[in-house]
């Protein structure tokens, strides 16, 4: 079975500062890996995905995400935080053979003037 | 495309009531079908998952069900609801053999008094 760690529960942000929510995961083979996006009362959106490949990966509304097999994260990234984007994220890991996802706990981006 | 409903929006029920809330998603056919509970400060818990109609599997043993009467409705009920059930409930479907990418409802808001 998969696992999903996100260590940080809240982290704040200056607007226009640079971004990096953590995830980590746990599985033995090559994960698909996600990041989501919750904002206040609404269902969640798909920023980026990971399948295989370029372990560079970019989203919508300016996200990247990275893979990194040897550390087993899967850190997203922005250069620039707008204040926009204060909601929760969501990293979530899949695999084959898997009907289901496995959910990290959510990071709250508080995003500071 | 694909979209996704779910209604009600929200929810004001007594304790002991029953419950049904309605899923469905247009645009695709034989989808996986999910249902959540996000409980506040709890992150994401998967409750049931369809692979097929009147195929239902269950995640977490609880006074909730689930079922599929069509290929693209999937219902979450209750004959009497508890306080523990308040939440937000969320609907999510993905296609088959497509490494699980989920695109999740607007949700119910469900407050039980």
């Amino acid at each position: 079975a998969q696992s999903v760690t996100q260590p940080d529960i809240h982290i704040t942000v200056s607007e226009g500062a640079s971004l990096e929510l953590r995830c980590n995961y746990s599985y033995g083979a090559t994960p698909y890996l996600f990041w989501y996006v919750q904002s206040p009362g609404q269902g969640l959106q798909l920023l980026l995905k990971y399948f295989s490949g370029d372990t560079l990966v970019q989203g919508i509304k300016g996200f990247e995400a990275e893979f990194k097999r040897s550390q087993s994260s899967f850190n997203l990234r922005k250069p620039s935080v707008h204040w926009s984007d204060a909601a929760e994220y969501f990293c979530a890991v899949g695999a084959v053979g898997y009907s289901t996802l496995t959910f990290g706990k959510g990071t709250m981006l508080l995003v500071s003037p | 495309s694909q979209t996704i409903h779910q209604w009600p929006a929200t929810l004001v029920q007594p304790v002991g009531s029953p419950l049904s809330l309605e899923c469905t998603v247009e645009g695709t056919s034989n989808p996986n079908l999910y249902w959540y509970r996000q409980a506040a400060g709890r992150g994401l818990q998967l409750l049931f998952y369809s692979v097929g109609i009147g195929q239902i599997s269950s995640e977490v043993p609880q006074n909730l069900s689930a079922s599929r009467p069509q290929d693209r409705q999937f219902i979450l009920s209750s004959k009497k609801l508890l306080l523990s059930d308040s939440g937000f409930y969320l609907c999510a479907w993905s296609v088959q053999g497509a490494r699980n990418e989920q695109f999740f409802g607007p949700g119910t808001r469900l407050t039980v008094l």
